[in-house]
């Protein structure tokens, strides 16, 4: 079956500078792949997708890579801000369901 | 443009009670979805609605849980009987069609069992 997991459980970095967050899916036929950000007593927010036909995508401050070959997904954030401090959950579809399947999250803490 | 809403926010009840959760999409999204979250972890799906049809339901527990959405827009997610393993934030999110789309999350409902 489908599992998503991420490497690191949480992530410390200082005010300014840039942060990765990176993700492992275990299902090569997924196609779809989501990063949602989740502040305290609120629900996940979008912040960026990518289909599988590209490797990169940029937003505002954000760019996720795609590495299909090891299936591996990443989020980075350039000048990291304390609002930026939450929890990071990527998303993955595909295989024989529509199902998104959350990995476990990444907590951001961002250092003054 | 509204978001996902959902009420209440915070649910505290005894085991083998009763609980109902409501949400309310945003507006023109056709597919409604519910979700589990146990804390520290990442969403489960439980059940995806496409209009009035449940879609996707294959991980609901259905001797418990059952959800409704009669006209195609809100939504009802009901536990009877509730039991202590059921508390968890229960998260409401929506989609303009079919997956792959993104899916936009409400604030949740936080269900506490005593």
């Amino acid at each position: 079956g489908e599992s998503v997991g991420l490497h690191l459980p949480t992530l410390s970095v200082q005010e300014g500078d840039n942060s990765i967050i990176n993700c492992a899916y275990s299902n090569s036929a997924s196609d779809y792949f989501i990063w949602y950000k989740q502040e305290s007593g609120k629900g996940p927010q979008f912040i960026i997708d990518i289909r599988s036909n590209m490797d990169k995508r940029q937003g505002q401050r954000v760019t996720v890579l795609l590495n299909k070959t090891v299936k591996h997904l990443s989020l980075q954030i350039a000048a990291t801000q304390p609002g930026d401090s939450a929890v990071y959950f990527c998303a993955v579809r595909g295989g024989a369901t529509n199902k998104l399947i959350f990995g476990t999250g990444t907590l951001l803490a961002v250092q003054p | 443009e509204a978001g996902v809403v959902q009420s209440p926010r915070y649910k505290i009840i005894e085991k083998k009670q009763p609980v109902a959760f409501w949400c309310n999409p945003i507006s023109g999204h056709n597919t409604l979805y519910w979700y589990l979250q146990n804390l520290g972890q990442g969403p489960e799906l439980l059940i995806r609605y496409e209009n009035e049809e449940a879609v996707d339901d294959s991980q609901l527990p259905k001797d418990r849980f059952s959800a409704e959405r009669l006209k195609g827009v809100d939504s009802t997610l009901k536990i009877q009987p509730a039991e202590l393993g059921d508390s968890a934030v229960y998260l409401c999110a929506s989609s303009f069609g079919t997956p792959p789309d993104t899916q936009y999350f409400g604030p949740g409902t936080r269900l506490t069992v005593l």
